[in-house]
């Protein structure tokens, strides 16, 4: 299975402020995803993200809030812009193999003041 | 709407004893069913996905579509099992939603 790096682990960020979260993985993959886990909750998907083609948003999301890019085959990065409180969550990148597995990274924990 | 339900949150059982954590789904298509396990301080990983029909662990699951369930199922629980399991619905384009999860403990 795929390697997965995802930096940083975790994070403290005053409110108004903007994190980028990078997810690194060690083959090739052509569909990266993106979750959030609020406390206490499950993880919901926050977009897909394919290489050379815009982000999928899910309902609820917005690229102003979430910018998302996909350089290449075994990269991508997620902002999380103009930080409130509510944003304080687990992040998680995942990548797609053997048609329908998706393998994880480690996730990054972000806390907003 | 696609949805997955594990109604318990939380779930103790002695060491031994059969352990079973249960999924509903409602998805209009054909489902895709996964089960996740996330043990203390790991990542989110794969246990078994219905497709494949095999015993990870000693845990297996039977996608049962009369009843839209996927309920995971070991016959004699060991105190490694303790953990945090998902389970997830395979969506288009292969996104996943994933039920609240399962708190389990194995109790020595």
């Amino acid at each position: 299975s795929a390697v997965i790096s995802q930096k940083p682990s975790r994070d403290i960020c005053q409110r108004g402020t903007s994190l980028t979260i990078q997810c690194q993985v060690d083959s090739q993959v052509t569909m990266m995803f993106w979750y959030r886990q609020q406390p206490g909750q499950s993880l919901t998907l926050i977009a897909t993200a394919n290489q050379g083609s815009e982000a999928t948003y899910e309902s609820g999301f917005v690229i102003d809030k979430f910018p998302i890019s996909r350089p290449n085959l075994t990269f991508s990065t997620l902002t999380v812009s103009n930080m409130s409180p509510e944003d304080s969550s687990i992040y998680l990148c995942s990548v797609e193999e053997e048609g329908t597995i998706q393998y994880f990274g480690a996730g990054t924990r972000l806390s907003v003041l | 709407a696609q949805r997955v339900t594990q109604p318990e949150k939380l779930l103790s059982v002695f060491k031994g004893a059969p352990v079973e954590l249960k999924c509903n789904y409602s998805y209009s298509g054909s489902p895709e069913l996964f089960w996740y396990v996330q043990y203390s301080r790991q990542r989110l990983q794969l246990l078994l996905r219905h497709i494949s029909r095999e015993s990870i662990k000693g845990f297996t699951a039977d996608l049962n579509k009369g009843e839209t369930s996927f309920h995971l199922k070991k016959p004699f629980a060991q105190e490694e099992d303790s953990a945090m399991y998902y389970c997830a619905l395979g969506q288009g384009a292969q996104k996943l939603v994933f039920g609240q999860g399962t708190r389990l403990t194995i109790n020595p």
